[in-house]
């Protein structure tokens, strides 16, 4: 039971570049969301989906895009990356009365 | 609007005393309130988590939390730091029923000293 998995761990990007971070959840779980952390912020969110077809903006949307069409799968696509995208990117499923997230994504866009 | 303050951004204590992590938190309607803890380069792990049950709550690796409602707090104690202690602390608040949405804290990064 992998819980949620995210790839890759580590990418390199350049500016204007698009790319996808996978994130896939074997629990089954309705509720999954993509945060960034940033030093000095805590963890913002960007997109969450409450089930396969549904999703919806968090507090930093833009430059991101995600769609949700399956339960396992919630994926997060950067369509033109900017540095100001470097960050570390965390994927989360909700089970009762808490997350479980991935174990990160730590994107440099230079 | 919900909204979480941890109060201190660096905390430092010596091997084998106490721990105090504080978090102060803004809600509309009863929360639910988590700690979450991240080691170097890892992902973030529930500690604990409060749910309208009983206010004092305790989670793993010897950490505890009271919710005083009145103080709107939710503090994290441990009797005695160990040096595996060593790492970032985040509480968070349930965003707007029905949601799901988790507000962070920024964080309070843990140092242990021998």
């Amino acid at each position: 039971n992998a819980g949620v998995t995210q790839t890759p761990k580590f990418q390199v990007l350049k500016t204007g570049q698009s790319m996808t971070l996978q994130c896939a959840q074997d629990m089954n779980h309705e509720y999954m969301s993509w945060y960034r952390q940033d030093p000095g912020m805590g963890l913002r969110l960007i997109h969450y989906s409450v089930g396969a077809g549904i999703t919806d903006q968090g507090e930093v949307p833009n430059g991101y895009n995600v769609s949700r069409s399956t339960t396992e799968d919630f994926p997060l696509r950067l369509l033109s990356a900017a540095p100001s995208q470097t960050s570390v990117y965390f994927c989360a499923a909700r089970q009762l009365y808490g997350y479980t997230f991935g174990s990160g994504t730590r994107l440099t866009v230079v | 609007a919900q909204s979480v303050t941890q109060l201190d951004s660096h905390v430092s204590v010596s091997e084998g005393t106490p721990v105090l992590l504080r978090c102060n938190y803004s809600s509309s309607y009863s929360p639910s309130l988590f700690w979450y803890v991240q080691h170097p380069n890892k992902g973030l792990q529930l500690l604990l988590k409060y749910t309208s049950a009983a206010t004092l709550v305790k989670g793993i690796n010897g950490f505890e939390a009271e919710f005083k409602k009145s103080e709107t707090s939710f503090h994290l104690t441990k009797p005695s730091a160990h040096m595996s202690d060593a790492a970032e602390y985040f509480c968070v608040v349930s965003g707007t029923s029905g949601t799901y949405k988790y507000i962070f804290g920024t964080g309070t990064r843990l140092k242990v000293l021998a």
